[in-house]
């Protein structure tokens, strides 16, 4: 049973919109929350994290937000441009340390 | 460039071969991870070595055996592998195993096992 879920397997958007990225966990301990971005042939790059106790944080164009209550968290990504394509996976951690629960991934693709 | 270095990039190897997946980082980083990616799955976490101890085995089979010989390198020795076992191996590293220290991947090797 999946325990990180990104129902979109792909998304696409148009350049200079927002894309906003989805994804949905069941585990309750769950409490610490990254994106990573994967480029084809190259292994997956850290993007932005969120504790549980905050509900957005902040990076330049990217903000990530934090739904406890609906197990919910959000990547989006403004304003969107042509290198953003990539697929994007959602991870979570709990108490365990460091270890990360992956999601199955989206694949934004983001037309000029 | 990638900050983690792993090599071969591809490895094709038979069930009865052994071979070995190398990993190095020279972040100062105290620990290393194994993933295992197949074709449209996420990453799954294999091992976690952390002060070059293992500290995680995420209940993978023998035929998997990690090794970390320095605090900067990292092995996965393959032997007697399946078909099944064919996908990309992805390292990583982290400055701790806090959950605020992000890993950062290596690009993987990509195995096919014949």
């Amino acid at each position: 049973d999946q325990q990180v879920k990104q129902n979109s397997p792909s998304l696409s958007v148009q350049e200079g919109r927002i894309s906003i990225l989805n994804c949905d966990y069941t585990n309750s301990m769950f409490d610490y929350f990254l994106w990573y971005k994967k480029y084809p042939a190259e292994g997956p790059t850290f993007l932005i994290s969120i504790s549980s106790i905050k509900d957005k944080n902040e990076d330049g164009r990217f903000t990530v937000f934090l739904n406890k209550s609906a197990k919910h968290l959000s990547l989006h990504i403004v304003p969107s441009q042509p290198g953003d394509s990539a697929v994007y996976f959602c991870a979570a951690s709990g108490n365990a340390g460091n270890m990360l629960t992956f999601g199955g991934g989206t694949r934004l693709m983001v037309k000029p | 460039d990638t900050e983690v270095t792993q090599t071969p990039k591809h490895l094709v190897m038979g069930m009865t071969n052994k071979k070995s997946l190398k990993c190095e980082q020279h972040m100062g980083h105290r620990a290393m991870y194994w993933y295992k990616q197949k074709a449209k799955k996420p990453p799954e976490l294999m091992f976690v070595y952390s002060y070059e101890k293992l500290s995680i085995n995420e209940s993978v089979p023998s035929r998997f055996s990690p090794e970390c010989p320095n605090s900067s390198l990292l092995n996965l020795h393959l032997h007697a592998l399946q078909p099944e076992d064919s996908a990309l191996y992805l390292c990583a590293s982290s400055r701790g195993n806090r959950r605020s220290s992000p890993l950062h991947f290596g690009n993987g090797t990509r195995l096919t096992v014949t």
